[in-house]
C-alpha cells in the first residue's frame, strides 16, 4: 500500500489550461521533491522542500509553483500549461534526508495538447 | 564535483542470462550512501538497496547481488537467471552526507527478451 499517493495518475488538458498536481504522503516526512521526467530518461529536480513553508527551485528551470502549507501536501501548479511541460511528475520523500532513500508516488503523465 | 554515470544507456539480453548494470560515482565526502532504484514500465520508481561508504559487502538478494568497489567508485547491480519481469528502467543514485538532495544517473533501460 502507498504511502505517498499522486494525483490523477493521467491528465490530458489543452493549452493555456491552470493545473494542479496533488502529492500527499502519510509518513510524516518533512522533505519532499517534485521531480520531471520524460518516460524512461533522466529525473530532473523542479522543486523541493525541506518543511512547512520552506520551498526551493531544483536543478531545472521549471514555470510551475509549489507550496508546502501542510507537512503531508506538497502540490504543484502550473498556472498556463503547454506542450512544453508535456511529461511525467514524479512526487517523492523522505524523512532523515536523501540517506534514507526517497518513497516515490506513482507519477502524473501529464499530456498538454 | 559530485556525479553518477551509468554509461549502458540499454542493455537487451535473452531470458535467463546473467546481465550486470554498471555504476560509476564521483564525490569527495567520506561520507556517502548508494542506491538502486527500479522504475517499470507503469512508471513508478521502486527501492532496491542502499549501500554506505563504510560498508563494502557485496549483498545478494534472490536473483540480485550488488558490488561495491571504494577503489573503483563503482556500485554495480547484477541480475542472475533474468525474467522478463526484469524489464525496466534501473536508476544508480549517490547521496553525500552534505547533501539532503539525491544524484542521479541516466538510467539504463534493461530489455528481457523471451
Amino acid at each position: 500500500e502507498a504511502d505517498i499517493y499522486q494525483t490523477p495518475r493521467y491528465l490530458v488538458i489543452g493549452t493555456g489550461k491552470k493545473i494542479t498536481l496533488e502529492c500527499s504522503q502519510t509518513m510524516g516526512h518533512d522533505k519532499m521533491y517534485w521531480y520531471q521526467q520524460d518516460p524512461g530518461m533522466e529525473l530532473h529536480l523542479i522543486h523541493y522542500s525541506y518543511g512547512v513553508n520552506s520551498t526551493e527551485k531544483g536543478d531545472l528551470s521549471s514555470e510551475s509553483t509549489v507550496s508546502r502549507i501542510r507537512t503531508e501536501h506538497f502540490p504543484l501548479t502550473l498556472e498556463s500549461a503547454r506542450p512544453s511541460h508535456t511529461s511525467q511528475y514524479l512526487c517523492a520523500s523522505t524523512r532523515g534526508g536523501a540517506r534514507d532513500g526517497y518513497t516515490f508516488g506513482s507519477g502524473t503523465r501529464l499530456t498538454v495538447v | 564535483a559530485q556525479k553518477v554515470t551509468q554509461a549502458q544507456t540499454e542493455i537487451s539480453v535473452v531470458e535467463k542470462e546473467d546481465v550486470t548494470l554498471d555504476c560509476v560515482y564521483e564525490t569527495r565526502d567520506t561520507t556517502y550512501y548508494l542506491f538502486w532504484y527500479k522504475q517499470p514500465p507503469s512508471g513508478e520508481l521502486v527501492f532496491l538497496i542502499r549501500r554506505n561508504s563504510f560498508d563494502e559487502q557485496n549483498e545478494i538478494s534472490g536473483r540480485y547481488s550488488w558490488n561495491f568497489q571504494k577503489s573503483t567508485s563503482s556500485f554495480n547491480f547484477t541480475i542472475t537467471a533474468s525474467q522478463v519481469v526484469d524489464s525496466a528502467v534501473y536508476f544508480c543514485a549517490l547521496s553525500p552526507d552534505s547533501n539532503y538532495q539525491l544524484i542521479w544517473g541516466a538510467g539504463t533501460k534493461l530489455i528481457i527478451k523471451p
